[in-house]
């Protein structure tokens, strides 16, 4: 069964600086990996889609890389604004069988860009 | 509608009622899911239509909850003799299907049911 894990659950920066934020996932075997953002008390905003082919996906500061032989995926976002204060969470498809549509989703990592 | 449209918002119950949630996928959206998310945790799947039937509903977890999308396009999430562990917000996603299609998943605001 996939298990995907993200680090840190919560971080903390001051604005202007650049981050990255960790997922990893258990199962190789994958379709895609989606990065998503979530406000509170509101549904899920796709960021980036990185299909199991691909190495990077970028969009306009941030850039999601994935290394699918090690089951890991990073999110960077650079100069950070306020505005970025989110939780952000990754997710990964399975290539085959159940997990082909199914997407498992780690817990999310709470960030808060402080002005 | 643009994005995927979700009904109610909100929604409180008391505990044994029966609930019903909406989801209006994206145009021309095949795949349709649905998920849970539980206070401090990422969304759990429910259950995955392609089309009409429900390819995939194993994420069910008992059979108080039922779904159904009838022609193809809006889907209703039926909850019978709710519970206080029914609590959670509830997402639809829509997907479409295809060669071209890259399996990015297009999310609604979700659905946050409170069970009294």
């Amino acid at each position: 069964k996939q298990e995907v894990t993200q680090i840190p659950a919560a971080l903390s920066v001051p604005e202007g600086e650049n981050l990255v934020l960790n997922c990893s996932f258990t199962d190789s075997a994958i379709y895609n990996l989606q990065w998503f953002r979530q406000d509170p008390g509101k549904g899920l905003t796709s960021l980036l889609l990185i299909q199991s082919s691909q190495r990077e996906q970028t969009s306009g500061r941030l850039n999601a890389s994935l290394d699918k032989s090690s089951g890991r995926s990073t999110l960077y976002i650079a100069a950070s604004q306020p505005g970025d204060s989110a939780t952000y969470l990754c997710a990964v498809k399975g290539s085959s069988g159940a997990g082909s549509y199914q997407l498992t989703f780690g817990k999310g990592t709470k960030l808060s860009v402080i002005p | 509608g643009a994005g995927v449209s979700q009904t109610p918002s909100n929604k409180v119950t008391e505990k044994g009622k029966y609930v019903e949630l909406r989801c209006d996928p994206i145009s021309g959206h095949t795949a349709l899911y649905w998920y849970r998310q539980s206070l401090g945790q990422g969304p759990e799947f429910l259950i995955y239509f392609q089309g009409t039937g429900a390819a995939d509903d194993s994420g069910l977890p008992n059979d108080r909850f039922f779904a159904v999308r009838p022609e193809g396009s809006v889907s209703t999430l039926k909850i019978q003799r709710t519970e206080r562990g029914d609590s959670a917000v509830y997402l639809c996603a829509s997907s479409p299907l295809g060669s071209r299609a890259t399996g990015e998943l297009f999310f609604g605001e979700g659905s946050r049911l409170t069970v009294l």
